[in-house]
């Protein structure tokens, strides 16, 4: 079983339709958590981190659930620039403890 | 403005010839690291450095080489020993080794794609 895993998807969305991801991590020892884009043949970048309280940013919203062990990503009014693989990543305590999910692709049409 | 520079972005290799790719950062971050991504997995670990003149091995080190002899640079090679070396390769660096600095939020370069003829 994979340390961190998510749906491959793709997700096919219209513009303006919410979507929500889900990841799962194993370890309960993980410290903290992040969702971060990758657009086709790019570099990943963060998009945010996930706080046991939740946490938004415009249309992004995260939220953790420690007790069960995800972490889930919201996109609102989703627009066609969010078109990219979305990945989870789980950090164990260092930047070497970093683990990373598969992604969950998603493409917004028009 | 600080970032990651990775290079060459484009790279064929011959079977049975070493090469080795470059990775730069002038974020003053201590720690850097080495991946591999693959379609359909996640990024895998295979070297790390958290301080200059160390570096340790990763999940998948078995074919490849690093150096750290400055705190800006890390390359790595990749030798012939590496079976299947045709991959997309991303340098990261994060503020402190042990620490991750920021939680253990990674910050990368544009990668390097590796293609074996």
């Amino acid at each position: 079983r994979k340390e961190v895993e998510q749906d491959p998807g793709p997700f096919n969305v219209p513009e303006g339709a919410t979507v929500a991801f889900n990841c799962t991590y194993s370890n309960s020892a993980s410290q903290s958590f992040f969702w971060y884009r990758q657009d086709c043949r790019k570099e990943p970048k963060l998009l945010m981190s996930v706080y046991s309280s939740g946490n938004e940013d415009g249309r992004f919203t995260a939220q953790l659930n420690r007790a069960s062990q995800y972490i889930s990503l919201l996109i609102r009014d989703s627009k066609l620039s969010d078109s990219a693989t979305y990945l989870c990543v789980v950090n164990r305590g260092g930047g070497f403890k970093t683990i990373f999910g598969a992604g969950t692709r998603l493409f917004v049409k028009a | 403005d600080g970032g990651i520079t990775q290079s060459p972005k484009y790279l064929f290799r011959k079977e049975g010839q070493n090469v080795t790719l470059s990775c730069e950062q002038n974020l003053n971050h201590d720690a850097m690291y080495w991946y591999r991504q693959d379609p359909g997995q996640g990024l895998r670990l295979i070297y790390y450095s958290q301080i200059v003149n160390d570096f340790q091995k990763g999940d998948i080190a078995e074919g490849y080489s690093v150096s750290r002899e400055k705190k800006e640079s890390f390359p790595l090679t990749v030798t012939s020993a590496q079976k299947n070396p045709t991959a997309f390769y991303l340098c990261a660096s994060s503020i402190g080794g042990t620490s991750g600095g920021a939680r253990g939020e990674l910050f990368f370069g544009e990668g390097s794609r590796l293609t074996v003829l």
